[in-house]
């Protein structure tokens, strides 16, 4: 089983600054990783996949990077709709599809 | 604008069986570009994915609940089902269930509301 590590487990930053946060895959899964976004309540919402393309109607602000096993997901200018927790997802080598735990950024 | 909708109990007592329904609606389930899948969250933690069907009747399983699941499609009525045998309290969770693409967009593009699922006497 693939194990996906994010980091850091709570992000703290400003609106209107970058946010940066990562996910670590335990092996290469290429570029086979997705992100999300979760507001309270509701369901996750697909921001990116292929590790670096965005999904229809995601803002440029979101971009992702990575391959192998390290793998970035960056937002540029903070809006305050942005405040979620984010997660990353590896479709590399499934069964099982795994997630990791979640990165919830909040606002400074 | 294709639309998921869970439905079910939203209690299920401890030992028995958990028994939810996914309705597809503008879109059809028959594709061979998509898997439909159930992903559970418990309050407060984090997602776990529990399998997935293709519209043939394919399945996968999490190995981890593999032998108390079952996922089944039912393309004449366009839903997909999950069962879940022998629910203790660590099964209590949101239930979603989602769209996932083979290729050409492979993540998940589309998800339920999801249904607050409670394992309790």
């Amino acid at each position: 089983e693939i194990v996906l590590t994010q980091s850091p487990a709570t992000l703290s930053v400003s609106p209107g600054e970058r946010a940066t946060l990562s996910c670590r895959a335990s092996q290469s899964i290429s570029s086979n990783l997705a992100w999300y976004q979760q507001k309270p309540g509701q369901a996750p919402r697909l921001l990116i996949y292929g590790a670096s393309t965005r999904a229809a109607g995601i803002p440029a602000r979101f971009s992702g990077s990575g391959s192998g096993t390290e793998f970035t997901l960056t937002i540029s200018s903070l809006q305050s709709e942005d405040f979620a927790v984010y997660y990353c997802q590896q479709y590399n080598n499934w069964p099982p599809i795994t997630f990791g735990q979640g990165t919830r950024l909040e606002i400074k | 604008q294709l639309q998921l909708q869970e439905s079910g109990p939203g209690l299920v007592k401890p030992s028995e069986t958990l028994s939810l329904t996914c309705t597809v609606s503008g879109g059809s389930i028959i594709s061979s570009n998509y898997y439909w899948d159930w992903i559970r969250q418990p309050p407060g933690k984090g997602l776990e994915w529990i399998g997935s069907v293709y519209y043939s009747g394919s399945t996968d399983y999490n190995p981890s609940l593999k032998s108390r699941v079952t996922i089944s499609v039912d393309t004449s009525k366009n839903q997909f089902s999950l069962k879940l045998s022998s629910v203790t309290a660590a099964d209590t969770a949101v239930y979603y269930c989602a769209r996932r693409g083979v290729a050409a967009v492979p993540g998940y593009d589309y998800w339920g509301q999801g249904t607050l699922v409670t394992v309790s006497s």
